[in-house]
């Protein structure tokens, strides 16, 4: 079975300052990895996804991911956050690009 | 291209109540799920279609909830009857399976239950 672990449930920082969201997965098989973002009131958008090939995803909004297989895991960094970053991220996971298990999600506020 | 569509935005009924969800996915996305996230966790996978044929509803309370998507486009997902519990957003994704592993997620519907 698959699960992901998201380590923090809330993360704040001050505006221009990095950031690392953590997370970790389990499982068994080869597995493919996003985070998402979900604005309030809004559905989930995809920032980043990796497949296979290199470990260190870039995604939309300046986020990057690096995937460490030895570790089980999948941070997500951002090296000067934003007010407009504020939002809950959501870690997933897949073995099948099919179904997807989604991470409890990290609650990430800006403070200026 | 227009994203994923979904009504109501948001639902107030009353425990015992039945209640009804309506989504249209990206046209040409033949994979459409239904999750239900409660407050504070993440999404969880209620059903799975491929075209109109269910792929995983294993984690969908059948005794209360039921979901089609007759035509191989467009879903309703209903409870009946509603529980406290039910209280969520219910969220609908599409995915072409054949071009992408991304799925396209629609605003989704707040449901509350009193």
């Amino acid at each position: 079975a698959q699960s992901v672990t998201q380590l923090d449930s809330q993360v704040p920082v001050f505006e221009e300052a990095p950031v690392e969201l953590r997370c970790n997965y389990s499982s068994s098989v080869s597995v493919y990895l996003f985070w998402y973002v979900q604005y309030p009131n809004q559905g989930l958008q995809l920032l980043l996804k990796y497949l296979s090939g290199s470990t260190l995803v870039k995604g939309i909004n300046g986020f990057e991911a690096e995937f460490n297989k030895s570790q089980t895991s999948f941070h997500l960094r951002k090296p000067s956050v934003h007010i407009s970053d504020t939002a809950e991220y959501f870690c997933a996971v897949s073995s099948s690009a099919s179904k997807i298990i989604f991470g409890s999600g990290t609650r990430l506020s800006i403070r200026p | 291209e227009a994203g994923v569509a979904q009504s109501p935005r948001y639902k107030i009924i009353e425990k015992r109540q039945s209640v009804a969800f309506w989504c249209n996915p990206i046209s040409g996305h033949a994979t459409l799920y239904w999750y239900q996230q409660i407050l504070g966790q993440g999404p969880k996978l209620l059903i799975q279609f491929q075209n109109n044929g269910v792929v995983d509803d294993s984690q969908l309370p059948k005794d209360r909830f039921s979901a089609e998507r007759l035509k191989g486009v467009d879903s309703t997902l209903k409870i009946q009857p509603a529980k406290l519990e039910d209280s969520a957003v219910y969220l609908c994704a599409s995915r072409n399976f054949r071009q992408s592993h991304e799925q396209y997620f629609g605003p989704g519907t707040r449901l509350t239950v009193t």
